[in-house]
């Protein structure tokens, strides 16, 4: 079993839908990182997040320690947004990323 | 800040040669990570560095690879001598430790060995 587990593994959405990515992870850990990677390019961080809830333009981050569990959304989705999005975490005092295997999201017009 | 650069972007070579890729961190950021992608395996971490000083070299694949940090803004990830099965994006990422930012990545560089 991984570490970190993402749902679902792929997601095609129309514009304007609100959207939902899940991670769950099987360590205690210090951080939880919401990453985006556009086809061919680089790798964005979006949010860092050790408890509750933050909030950039249309995304919102959440986590709940208890669970091990964390959600990604997107409100009022764009085909910009089309991208991989990956969850990664840091545990202990280690400070390497372990990741998720992405999702791959696609916004149609 | 330019953010995290890393050099060259795409390098193509021939099996047997070495290879240097090379990571300019954000001034400021002490540590320094070295991942590397595939569509088989995902993100990997190959080594990292606090303060300069490699932590975890755990990921490096075997002998093939090295990696130094001679000083805060520069590191390089050699492959001597490379393999068809070392084609991937390497990324390298900067962060601060005890900070509240996430990392930064660079663009990274595709290798194709061939």
């Amino acid at each position: 079993k991984n570490e970190v587990e993402q749902s679902p593994q792929n997601l095609t959405a129309q514009e304007g839908e609100f959207i939902t990515i899940n991670c769950s992870y099987s360590v205690g850990i210090s951080a939880l990182h919401w990453l985006q990677q556009h086809p061919g390019g680089g790798i964005v961080s979006l949010f860092m997040l050790s408890s509750g809830k933050k909030k950039h333009g249309r995304l919102i981050a959440t986590i709940n320690i208890q669970e091990k569990h964390s959600s990604l959304h997107i409100t009022a989705s764009h085909p910009r947004d089309s991208a991989v999005y990956i969850c990664a975490v840091t545990s202990g005092s280690a400070r390497q990323l372990t990741f998720g295997s992405g999702t791959q999201l696609t916004v149609l017009p | 800040d330019a953010g995290v650069i890393q050099s060259p972007r795409h390098e193509v070579t021939e099996m047997g040669q070495e290879v240097t890729l090379r990571c300019k961190p954000i001034s400021g950021h002490n540590s320094l990570f070295w991942y590397r992608q595939t569509m088989m395996r995902g993100l990997e971490l190959l080594i990292y560095f606090n303060n300069n000083v490699p932590i975890d070299d755990s990921g490096m694949p075997e002998d093939r690879f090295s990696a130094k940090m001679p000083n805060a803004s520069f590191s390089t990830l050699k492959i001597q001598p490379s393999e068809p099965r070392d084609s991937a994006v390497y990324f390298c990422a900067s962060s601060f430790v005890g900070g509240h930012d996430g990392y930064t990545f660079g663009s990274g560089t595709r290798l194709t060995v061939v």
